[in-house]
């Protein structure tokens, strides 16, 4: 079975663009996080989305925003960037809990290395 | 959430168990210990989790105190493969928020 996949897998953008991040979910995982992982740091969420409704969202400016696709696939945007949004983006997919939470064992994808110059 | 400390940096020689520790003194009765790693320019990977009894499986095993105030992970027999930043999270199974909350971790190498 194919796991989480990320495109693209690198990327340079110059400051003041925006970008565009895809994802793809493992089969039959209906939640999509994203991450944001700074060299020699730990990931940050930045957002979770569950049929297609954001259900969390980390301590990240509006020019970050995502939307999750009816085929739960989804998309990170990124506007006006900045050279500190240089950073590896992560998206990670769950199944949801029989209680309707969601479960930390999360799967995570290869990410998309995003260089700003 | 609970807050985990975990040393920065660790050796390890090829073959012999690593054993990984994590302190979080703060944690709730309803909250499991979580581990991950992540091997140098990859996605992390789920490794284990464990609420107040010891666990293992293929990977590793996870030894958690009688208070639950820390946690150690073994990998029994430490490959070059296994190189890489080890995180220990603490978090409630399911939660509606769904967030993992990554610290620094330790780095592990594993030298031949």
């Amino acid at each position: 079975d194919a796991g989480v996949t990320q495109s693209p897998t690198h990327l340079i953008k110059t400051r003041g663009q925006h970008v565009t991040l895809r994802c793809s979910p493992i089969s039959g995982h209906k939640s999509v996080s994203w991450y944001q992982q700074v060299l020699g740091q730990g990931p940050q969420f930045i957002f979770q989305y569950y049929e297609k409704e954001e259900r969390g969202r980390g301590n990240f400016p509006d020019r970050f925003s995502a939307r999750q696709f009816p085929n739960y696939s989804s998309e990170l945007n990124v506007n006006a960037l900045l050279l500190g949004d240089s950073a590896l983006y992560l998206c990670a997919s769950s199944p949801a809990g029989a209680s309707g939470g969601f479960s930390y064992e999360q799967y995570f994808g290869p990410g998309t290395r995003l260089t700003v110059t | 959430d609970a807050k985990t400390t975990q040393p920065p940096s660790m050796d390890c020689a090829e073959g012999r168990a690593a054993n990984l520790p994590c302190n979080h003194s703060t944690i709730s009765g309803n909250e499991y210990v979580y581990w991950y790693r992540q091997i140098h320019s990859q996605g992390p990977q789920y490794i284990i989790h464990g609420l107040k009894n010891n666990e293992t499986n293929e990977m590793a095993s996870l030894i958690i105190t009688e208070d639950r105030k820390s946690s150690t992970l073994i990998l029994p027999h430490a490959t070059l493969r296994d190189t890489a930043v080890y995180y220990c999270i603490v978090r409630v199974a399911y939660n509606q928020g769904g967030k993992l909350i990554f610290g620094q971790g330790t780095e592990l190498s594993v030298k031949p």
